[in-house]
């Protein structure tokens, strides 16, 4: 267990719904990262936190969108969803960014019908 | 772009032989080079790399960075039938964020 929650743990909706994905990270983390995970893709990052900052811009959708929260925690908003859109979320956690380790949840897992 | 590339693709092998995994990249402002093991769900860290020509170990797995080469390597001695899963290598850039490369499948026969 990495110390790094997400939730729900498989979400199942329709083409053209709006989802949200929430994290919270390791206590002491103040870096925040998201990644999708799907068959044709492999793993690939999103987008960054830092304390509450956006800090770095991966492959990430112009209708999915991330937020930080004071508390830390953060959360993937995905909208107009697509079939293609299907896959694993994951998110993780590091003290600060940079040479520090990130953790990963466990992962929500997004099946669009 | 970002590139990594990591070989072989897959491998089976047998409980107890040695294996080695290999990791090459271009990243722009390298920084640091990880590994993760993901079994099931979620990838678990293995070792940070950020010297080249020092190896870290834990327990049977090892590993080390060449810079000049641009690569690292990853070994599992003794190996067992809990070591199967995908082996993930990725580069750090100064941009804070890490560049995934396919993975490595390792299937471990008893």
């Amino acid at each position: 267990d990495s110390g790094v929650t997400q939730t729900p743990k498989h979400l199942i909706t329709a083409t053209g719904q709006r989802v949200t994905l929430r994290c919270s990270p390791r206590s002491g983390d103040l870096s925040v990262y998201w990644y999708q995970q799907s068959l044709d893709q492999g793993l690939q990052f999103l987008i960054h936190y830092y304390n509450g900052e956006e800090r770095a811009k991966g492959n990430i959708l112009e209708r999915f969108s991330a937020q930080q929260f004071p508390d830390l925690h953060s959360e993937l908003n995905l909208s107009s969803l697509e079939l293609g859109d299907s896959a694993l979320y994951f998110c993780a956690s590091s003290v600060a960014g940079g040479r520090y380790t990130q953790y990963f949840g466990p992962g929500t897992r997004l099946t669009v019908l | 772009e970002d590139k990594v590339v990591q070989s072989p693709l897959s491998l089976v092998v047998h409980e107890g032989d040695t294996v080695t995994l290999n990791c090459s990249y271009e990243v722009t402002n390298f920084r640091s080079l990880l590994w993760y093991k993901q079994e099931k769900k979620a990838p678990t860290f293995l070792f940070m790399l950020t010297s080249s020509g020092i190896e870290k170990k834990s327990g049977r797995l090892s590993s080390i960075l060449d810079k000049k080469e641009l690569s690292s390597i990853l070994n599992i001695t003794a190996t067992q039938t809990g070591d199967s899963a995908i082996y993930l290598c990725a580069p750090d850039n100064a941009g804070n964020m890490l560049t995934f490369g396919g993975g490595t499948r390792l299937m471990v026969k008893p």
